[in-house]
């Protein structure tokens, strides 16, 4: 079985951009969260996903948003970059709403320049 | 607001050992405390889930107990192993409905043989 699939593996974008990230579940799973993680902040709450409804938000800037599709994939867009959105960002899929088995991606680790 | 913290946030230790990783949070009103392990450049893997009525869980070599009422939680890594070297990290979760989780930093261990 497949785990979560995060892309890209590693971006590099400037000051001012915008971005797409992008998240597989593994298959059946239909939850889908976002977390952000720096050297400073450490893991941060992004938001969370489930049946292509945004259930939960972390506090992040309206420059950070996410939508899920109807085969429980997921994006995450992230606009007007800045230096400190340097981070990698996790994704994590449970099978439903509210459980408690988290299965995370390797992340996609995003530098701006 | 909870806050989870991670002391240390470093240690080192010679293969063999026993080891003990504490975690503490401010809000005791949590639903269920996690443990997690995180090797360099990749995604969570979940070690422990301790349910906030439970004082403690164990799997293999590994026992995570949980103090509410103080707000404590500690890992015990018995007979420490090179490749128990990684970034333990504490998380907890404030309710039932989604699967937001409150991280502390980490610990960074690494096991010398």
């Amino acid at each position: 079985k497949a785990g979560v699939t995060q892309t890209p593996r590693y971006l590099i974008k400037t000051r001012g951009q915008q971005v797409t990230l992008s998240c597989s579940p593994i298959s059946g799973h239909r939850s889908v969260s976002w977390y952000q993680q720096t050297p400073g902040q450490g893991l941060q709450f992004l938001f969370e996903y489930f049946s292509e409804t945004q259930r939960n938000k972390g506090n992040f800037p309206g420059r950070f948003s996410g939508r899920q599709f109807s085969n429980s994939r997921s994006e995450m867009n992230v606009s007007t970059l800045e230096l400190g959105d340097s981070a990698l960002y996790l994704c994590a899929s449970s099978l439903k709403e509210g459980d408690e088995k988290l299965f995370f991606g390797s992340g996609t680790q995003l530098s701006v320049l | 607001k909870q806050e989870v913290t991670q002391i240390p946030a470093a240690l080192s230790v010679p293969e063999g050992e026993n080891l003990v990783l504490n975690c503490s949070f401010t809000d005791s009103a949590i639903y269920n405390l996690q443990w997690f392990r995180q090797d360099p450049g990749k995604g969570l893997t979940s070690l422990l889930l301790i349910q906030s009525s439970q004082r403690e869980q164990t799997s293999g070599r590994l026992n995570a107990s949980l103090d509410k009422s103080s707000g404590r939680s500690t890992l015990y890594i018995a007979a420490s192993q090179p490749g128990d070297s990684a970034t333990y990290l504490c998380a907890v979760r404030a309710n039932q409905a989604g699967t937001a989780l409150i991280f502390g930093k980490g610990t960074t261990l690494s096991v010398s043989s």
